[in-house]
């Protein structure tokens, strides 16, 4: 079994639709986050957290919402859909002590807004 | 001016060539610093990181660090088919949190 899994991997939805993308980690990490990805564009941080307590807005957090439940559950959502959401997301995990902080990368939630 | 810049590419080389990948990252804070490899629909893969000045080697790659400059840098020695994929630059920026650029896609033409 993956240490990050996300689900769903793939999802079809429609404008102004409620969706969640989940993510799961064996891992232990204290750190989680959600990234987007767009074709030429990396990947960008939409929100992560520390720990349980703490969740901080990366660069482009507008129109999503993040639930840290548990250390091992971090739950990205999108309150309305919108066609421009549709991406590549990507849940990662680091761990929360020194600066070396490596991601190990769930396997990815395609999602389409149509 | 982005946190962290990679040339989108592509950057097209011969097998068995040098492929040489440049990263700018505009924090000065950062502490430590990371390249992923990804294919294309698959999630990005660490090949290696570093945190030091100089230069660091890991089989056929070699990360370089100059942190006067802001520029990391990964050599890929001997270039095989298989090592075309985009290239990540990530930097352990300000607050911790990891910041990547938009990658660069290398081609290896046989």
């Amino acid at each position: 079994d993956a240490d990050v899994t996300q689900t769903p991997r793939n999802r079809i939805t429609k404008t102004g639709k409620r969706i969640m993308l989940e993510c799961s980690q064996t891992k232990g990490h204290d750190r989680m986050y959600w990234y987007r990805q767009d074709p030429g564009l990396g990947l960008r941080l939409i929100y992560y957290s520390f720990d349980v307590k703490d969740i901080n807005k990366g660069e482009i957090s507008d129109g999503y919402s993040v639930s840290r439940q548990a250390q091992a559950k971090f739950s990205l959502s999108l309150e309305s859909a919108i066609p421009n959401q549709t991406a590549l997301y990507f849940c990662a995990t680091s761990e929360g002590q020194g600066a070396i902080t490596e991601a190990f990368f769930g396997q990815g939630t395609r999602l389409t807004v149509v | 001016q982005k946190e962290v810049e990679q040339n989108s590419g592509p950057l097209s080389v011969p097998e068995g060539a040098i492929a040489s990948l440049n990263c700018t990252y505009s924090d000065r804070g950062s502490q430590s610093f990371f390249w992923y490899r990804q294919y294309s629909g698959k999630s990005p893969e660490l090949i290696m990181f570093i945190y030091s000045n100089g230069d660091k080697e890991d089989g056929r790659f070699t990360a370089q660090l100059n942190k006067a400059s802001q520029y990391v840098s990964l050599l890929i020695r001997d270039s095989q088919p298989s090592d075309s994929a985009t290239y990540l630059c990530a930097v352990n920026a300000a607050g911790n949190k990891l910041t990547f650029g938009g990658g660069t896609r290398v081609l290896v033409k046989p």
